[in-house]
């Protein structure tokens, strides 16, 4: 199994442009999340997903937007990138237990620079 | 929300010597405490974690410990080696999908 795969690992925007992060599990997780990691702010939930076609927002979702669509992928969108987006971007999921929390997985990462 | 707090923020030992991290949450129904090892470069690894319904857990060289009274909880790492250099996440959580993190200890193990 690969775990969890984020594409691309690196990406330089200009401020105003738009691109797609994707990440894919084949571990047949229900739910999958996305985080940004900035120094000294740990990691801070952007948006998460409870299955396929479901998305909620997280502690930071202001300027992005996120798809389901597959139960195996996950994408986040930056319609209009701004330098405070300027980040390290991680993917991860995990099973669905109904009765208690279980463990992240999370991907190598994707780190974004705007310019 | 959630807010956990973590301290030190970097932490330097010598080989052999022990380590502890100490985070603290503010959401008294928090009941999942995971800890997170993330090496350069890549994305943080579950290496332990304790459920409200223990006080501690231990993993070879790796103990957490809760105390669900203060709502602290602490990483305890022994006989340190080089390979344990990285940075450790604590979170915490009430619910499947939401975990509330840290902002990460950088520790560096000295020869």
């Amino acid at each position: 199994n690969a775990g969890v795969t984020q594409t691309p690992k690196f990406r330089v925007l200009k401020t105003g442009q738009s691109m797609t992060l994707l990440c894919a599990q084949d571990m047949n997780h229900e739910y999958m999340y996305w985080y940004r990691q900035d120094p000294g702010m740990g990691l801070r939930l952007i948006h998460y997903s409870v299955g396929e076609g479901t998305t909620a927002k997280g502690e930071v979702p202001d300027g992005y937007n996120v798809s389901r669509l597959k139960k195996q992928n996950f994408l986040l969108g930056l319609e209009s990138a701004a330098p405070s987006q300027t980040s390290v971007y991680f993917c991860a999921s995990s099973e669905l237990r109904r009765t208690s929390t279980d463990t992240q997985y999370f991907g190598p990462g994707t780190r974004l620079t705007v310019l | 929300g959630e807010n956990v707090e973590q301290h030190p923020s970097t932490l330097s030992v010598q080989e052999g010597d022990s380590a502890v991290i100490k985070c603290t949450y503010s959401d008294s129904a928090s009941n999942y405490f995971p800890w997170y090892k993330q090496e350069l470069g890549k994305g943080p690894q579950l290496i332990i974690d304790i459920r409200s319904n223990v006080g501690e857990k231990k993993d070879q060289r790796i103990a957490v410990t809760l105390n669900k009274t203060a709502k602290h909880f602490s990483l305890h790492i022994t006989e340190t080696q080089p390979e344990d250099s990285a940075v450790y996440f604590c979170a915490a959580s009430r619910t499947a999908s939401k975990l509330t993190f840290g902002t990460g200890t950088r520790l560096q193990v000295t020869l």
